[in-house]
């Protein structure tokens, strides 16, 4: 199946600083990467949609100048958490979209990345 | 906007009970898609959905598209430790790339 990494797992930054996040697809090229925010026993909050080559789109209540999304290449996606602060402590998530497989039947399906935990002191 | 509600929360069954959550959306969908996420893990693509109606069967997983598009249902036969963890849908809809989470029902499965 197709691989998404993410890098890095686990980051502890101080208050104020910015953290990137990195996210690849290995062995596919993805049209359409999203990141995703997930708090503990909570669901997966969608923070943007991004397409290779243009700007991201964000969701409603998402500050756009604080999680800079950037989607440089057809397999990789970074996120960069700009100024953070102790709320933005959470797990991150990438998942990458793009035609897999021989049928593009697939092509909707959504492989995730393991997830970044961002905690911010 | 489009909403996904999944009931139960959480559900504990005994190993060898069945299991069955229930997605509903508000508005109808183009396809309905499966994940599973272990504790600590991230999610997994368990199986897409498209036609009115459709059930698809993976061993002891059965999953079910309603036939007006808006609800789906994942059933468990016969559960064991292994199928312990979080079970989301995610709704796609006509026109939008994205896909919206369902709330999850956590699973617990007691040997």
């Amino acid at each position: 199946g197709a691989v998404v990494s993410q890098h890095p797992s686990r980051v502890i930054c101080k208050s104020g600083t910015s953290v990137k996040i990195e996210c690849r697809s290995l062995d596919f090229q993805a049209t359409t990467m999203f990141w995703y925010r997930q708090f503990p026993k909570k669901s997966l909050m969608l923070m943007a949609t991004s397409n290779e080559g243009s700007k991201a789109t964000y969701e409603q209540g998402v500050e756009k100048d604080k999680f800079l999304i950037n989607h440089a290449s057809l397999t990789l996606s970074t996120l960069t958490v700009t100024s953070a602060h102790p709320e933005d402590s959470s797990f991150y998530i990438c998942s990458a979209r793009g035609h897999v497989g021989t049928s593009g039947g697939l092509a909707y399906e959504q492989y995730f990345g393991p997830g970044t935990r961002l905690t911010v002191t | 906007g489009q909403q996904v509600m999944q009931i139960p929360q959480y559900q504990h069954v005994q190993e060898g009970e069945d299991f069955t959550t229930y997605c509903n959306s508000s508005t109808t969908l183009s396809n309905i898609q499966w994940y599973k996420q272990r504790p600590g893990g991230h999610p997994v693509f368990l199986i897409q959905l498209v036609k009115s109606g459709e059930v698809k069967k993976q061993k002891r997983l059965t999953f079910q598209f309603g036939e007006a598009k808006k609800n789906s249902s994942l059933h468990i036969t016969a559960t064991q430790t292994t199928d312990v963890g979080t079970y989301f849908c995610a709704g796609g809809y006509t026109g939008f790339q994205k896909l919206v989470f369902g709330t999850g029902t956590r699973l617990l499965v007691s040997p």
